[in-house]
């Protein structure tokens, strides 16, 4: 079992609907990362948390550290939003490397 | 001003040769990791550097990977022998001050690969 877990893999919407990707992990984590991969392969930053929520735009992350749950949202979805929607964690057991999930890949249908 | 560049953005290489993959973090950023992600697969942890200390190597899948950066700036990855499993895209990417802190700035990557 992967120490990341993101559900669902694959996620297909029409423009205006709500999203929710959704990020599971196993260890103890210090941080976690939402990324968005677009299909030109850049990568870009989009949340790092520890604790509670943080919203940018249309966009919210939450993280639930008992349950070792973290989901990120769109709001008003739009074409542009397509993507891929990558987690990742930072252990807390000192070391530095992150730990990623597989993605999400995402369409927003016009 | 500019972001996090790379270079090459592509190089293609024979089984068996040395490549040498370059990363020119944002100016002031301490902390900078080096990443791979292969063809349909997730992102890979290779190296972290933060400031002078030692980098922590533990994601190099083996000892033909090294990694340096000269003067807390500029990073080289290097891969000794390719391999055909090497081709992947290799993604770098620059952390103002501590990495448990701090937001990722990615840089767009070179993309290898090995004939």
């Amino acid at each position: 079992k992967n120490e990341v877990e993101q559900s669902p893999q694959n996620l297909t919407a029409q423009e205006g609907e709500f999203i929710t990707i959704n990020c599971s992990y196993s260890v103890g984590i210090s941080a976690l990362h939402w990324l968005q991969q677009h299909p030109g392969g850049g990568i870009v930053s989009l949340f790092m948390l520890s604790s509670g929520k943080k919203k940018h735009g249309r966009l919210i992350a939450t993280i639930n550290i008992q349950e070792k749950h973290s989901s990120l949202h769109i709001t008003a979805s739009h074409p542009r939003d397509s993507a891929v929607y990558i987690c990742a964690v930072r252990s807390n057991q000192g070391a530095q490397k992150l730990v990623f999930g597989q993605g999400t890949r995402l369409t927003i249908n016009p | 001003g500019a972001g996090v560049s790379q270079s090459p953005s592509n190089k293609v290489t024979e089984k068996g040769k040395d490549v040498e993959l370059r990363c020119d973090p944002i100016s002031g950023h301490t902390a900078l990791y080096w990443y791979r992600q292969s063809l349909g697969q997730g992102l890979e942890f290779l190296i972290y550097f933060q400031g002078n200390s030692a980098p922590d190597k533990s994601g190099l899948p083996s000892d033909r990977f090294s990694a340096e950066r000269t003067g807390g700036s500029v990073s080289t990855l290097t891969i000794q022998r390719t391999q055909q499993e090497d081709s992947a895209v290799y993604l770098c990417a620059s952390i103002p001050g501590l990495a448990g802190h701090n937001e990722q700035f990615f840089g767009p990557g070179t993309r290898l690969t090995v004939l």
